[in-house]
């Protein structure tokens, strides 16, 4: 799997967009983009993913460069509930194997009244 | 919904006591991780199974087992507790690739705090 690069902190101020970026530039062309947060004391989360397209669902949104190099994830209306650890993933979805999923270090997003 | 459970939360164990940790989950799902996590280290996987008796090493399998003998549980063993393996242990589950429906993302359990003293 791909290696991404993280910022390790980030603050936003609480109903303002906080946009979390991602690198990761030996991305192959068939492994896809996950993102994945960690409040404190809780286990990981999916938040999304996608392959090459921009996605969006009711959490956020994941904007993918057209040389997939890196990506941005995007929670449109930060709230104090949205202070976590956030870990972006690549990753390829087998076909019918197996896989492991494997974390870095991420981006602790601090939002701020 | 997906139910990952990890059967402690908090543990306290002595140097060189054989530890168990277990882990269910409810989703039929055939991959199951164990993955240990320390300040400034991140998430780092121990162990992986994609099937019931498979097994295969994640990046720190050292001081570590496995056991998966049924396909909802996977049991995460420290023969020899050390201080070193204090940490919070977290075990995931996920659906194979080649799945018509659902994608493949991770579910985790809550988590369990395991101090070796």
């Amino acid at each position: 799997d791909a290696k991404t690069t993280q910022p390790p902190s980030m603050d936003c101020a609480e109903g303002r967009a906080a946009n979390l970026p991602c690198n990761h530039s030996t991305i192959s062309g068939n492994e896809y983009v996950y993102w994945y947060r960690q409040i404190h004391s809780q286990g990981p989360q999916y938040i999304i993913h996608g392959l090459k397209n921009n996605e969006t669902n009711e959490m956020a949104s994941l904007i993918i460069t057209e040389d997939r190099k890196s990506s941005t994830l995007i929670l449109p209306h930060a709230t104090l509930r949205d202070t976590a650890v956030y870990y972006c993933i690549v990753r390829a979805e087998p076909s019918g194997g197996y896989q492991k999923v494997t974390f870095g270090t991420g981006t602790k997003l601090q939002v701020i009244p | 919904d997906v139910k990952v459970t990890q059967s402690s939360r908090y543990l306290v164990k002595r140097t060189g006591e054989k530890v168990f940790l277990e882990c269910v989950q409810d989703m039929d799902h055939e991959n199951m991780f164990w993955y240990r996590q320390d300040p400034g280290l991140g998430l780092r996987l121990i162990y992986f199974s994609y099937d019931v008796k498979m097994k295969e090493k994640g990046d720190i399998p050292e001081g570590y087992s496995v056991s998966r003998e049924k396909k909802e549980r996977f049991s995460l063993i420290l023969e020899s507790a050390s201080t070193n393996q204090t940490s919070m242990y977290l075990c995931a589950s996920s659906l194979s690739g080649g799945q018509l429906s659902g994608n493949t993302e991770a579910f985790f359990g809550q988590g369990t705090r395991l101090t070796v003293v």
